[in-house]
């Protein structure tokens, strides 16, 4: 089946330590996304790449950082700059090209820091 | 300045009742999409239907339906006969064509979303 995988879907880690989540697609999509979810809010875009080897700081970039060196991964490292790290991350998918592609999303890593 | 506005934190309603969810949008760009996402308590976004700018029909899928009113920018969700199973956070989302050409690269932009309860 095809789709967008996220690990692990809870992650601890204290204070000061930088932390990277996984997101693995095998939807042949050439876009893919990071996304922030605070509590009882919508998303925020942390990160995004269209090809390989290329990615753009979205809304909220700081402290955090990506790299996209195979077209079917794009990982996110929390770094300690992180003010407020703990949140709920989304990765998304989509081809590229046309206004009505939705993306396509993973199931989230809820990371906690403390 | 916010470009998706959901007015509606929440609501609850009746199971096998109709619910209209609010969604306003602010663009100057003529060619545009948008688009309505689920979200249920697991976490995972999960696309609903999309309507795009120039389309002439009102977009629907099952029991999904959107009232598109482009003069006011306007583009609510109706879910017809609710069902246990629609309780979830309903976001409304657009991506304007002028962000395809940029490098932003056609990036979705989300209101803060609408809780919706279903009551037996």
């Amino acid at each position: 089946d095809g789709g967008i995988t996220q690990s692990p879907k809870y992650l601890f880690r204290k204070e000061g330590q930088n932390v990277t989540l996984s997101c693995e697609q095998n939807l042949n999509h050439d876009a893919m996304y990071w996304y922030r979810q605070d509590p009882g809010q919508g998303l925020r875009l942390i990160y995004y790449s269209q090809i390989v080897n290329d990615f753009q700081k979205g809304d909220i970039a700081e402290g955090y950082s990506v790299s996209r060196e195979k077209k079917e991964s794009f990982p996110l490292t929390v770094t300690s700059a992180q003010k407020n790290p703990t949140a709920f991350y989304l990765c998304a998918s989509s081809i590229s090209g046309q206004l009505s592609y939705e993306q396509y999303f993973g199931p989230g890593t809820r990371l906690t820091v403390t | 300045a916010q470009k998706i506005t959901q007015t509606q934190p929440g609501m609850f309603v009746q199971e096998k009742e109709a619910v209209t969810l609010d969604c306003t949008y602010d663009t100057s760009d003529p060619s545009y999409g948008l688009f309505w996402y689920k979200q249920p308590s697991s976490g995972e976004m999960i696309f609903l239907i999309y309507q795009g700018s120039y389309d002439q029909q009102n977009a629907t899928e099952g029991r999904y339906s959107l009232n598109f009113q482009k003069a006011r920018k306007s583009a609510n969700l109706v879910i017809s006969a609710s069902q246990l199973g629609d309780s979830a956070m309903y976001f409304c989302a657009m991506r304007e064509w002028e962000s395809m050409t940029t490098d932003s690269w056609g990036k979705l932009q989300f209101g803060a979303g609408t809780q919706v309860v279903v009551t037996p």
